[in-house]
């Protein structure tokens, strides 16, 4: 059963404290993402890594870092920098489906601060 | 600067009517438009996509169409139902960008039975 899993489902971040969430697929997939949804608001994209061992930054990256050992894993760690975090954090794969590159989404992790 | 642009937060329809979701986009080199459905506290699930080479998309009750002129897309939903409900985002890709895609700020469908 192919997808991918984000843990834990909510997590709470104490003042000057950093966080690690977890994001593993078994899709095969080479490009992973991470995304961060407020209300009202789009996705945006915060980091992305295209092979292992490689990425790069998105459009909010500051206060976040990540890490891509793995094919299978893309932690993300938000840092004590990152003023706002509070969020709800998707993590994405990409691949292709009947001939198109699609996106597929994890169930999201909601962090919050205590 | 949002390139990709949802102008109404929500829509309320009646089921069994047509439920339309617009979106609009700045950015002409986008070639590749997806939505996207998503429930609270899940993560987005794909429903339909076009190609810039095409006008129209269609699968069961859904429908995309892509105006490339006026750089508008728009999600038919037919007929409309209770578990349509949940918020709509529109994407969009460029190839050269790779496979990253910009979001909309979604569209919050209601349909009341």
């Amino acid at each position: 059963d192919g997808g991918i899993t984000q843990s834990p489902k909510y997590l709470f971040r104490k003042e000057g404290q950093n966080v690690t969430l977890s994001c593993e697929q078994n899709l095969n997939h080479d490009a992973m993402y991470w995304y961060r949804q407020d209300p009202g608001q789009g996705l945006r994209l915060i980091y992305y890594s295209q092979i292992v061992n490689d990425f790069q930054k998105g459009d909010i990256a500051e206060g976040y870092s990540v890490s891509r050992e793995k094919k299978e894993s893309f932690p993300l760690t938000v840092t004590s920098a990152q003023k706002n975090p509070t969020a709800f954090y998707l993590c994405a794969s990409s691949g292709q489906d009947a001939g198109y590159e699609k996106l597929f989404f994890g169930s999201g992790t909601q962090l919050s601060v205590l | 600067d949002q390139q990709v642009k949802q102008n109404s937060p929500s829509l309320s329809v009646q089921e069994g009517r047509i439920s339309i979701l617009n979106c609009d986009y700045t950015n002409s080199m986008f070639d590749y438009f997806l939505w996207y459905k998503k429930y609270p506290a899940e993560g987005p699930t794909f429903l339909i996509s076009i190609s810039s080479i095409k006008d129209k998309n269609e699968d069961g009750r859904f429908t995309v169409f892509l105006n490339k002129s006026a750089k508008h897309l728009s999600l038919h939903i037919v007929p409309s139902q209770p578990g349509d409900s949940a918020v709509y985002f529109c994407a969009a890709r460029w190839r050269s960008s790779g496979d990253k895609l910009t979001f909309g700020t979604g569209t919050r469908l209601a349909v009341r039975p």
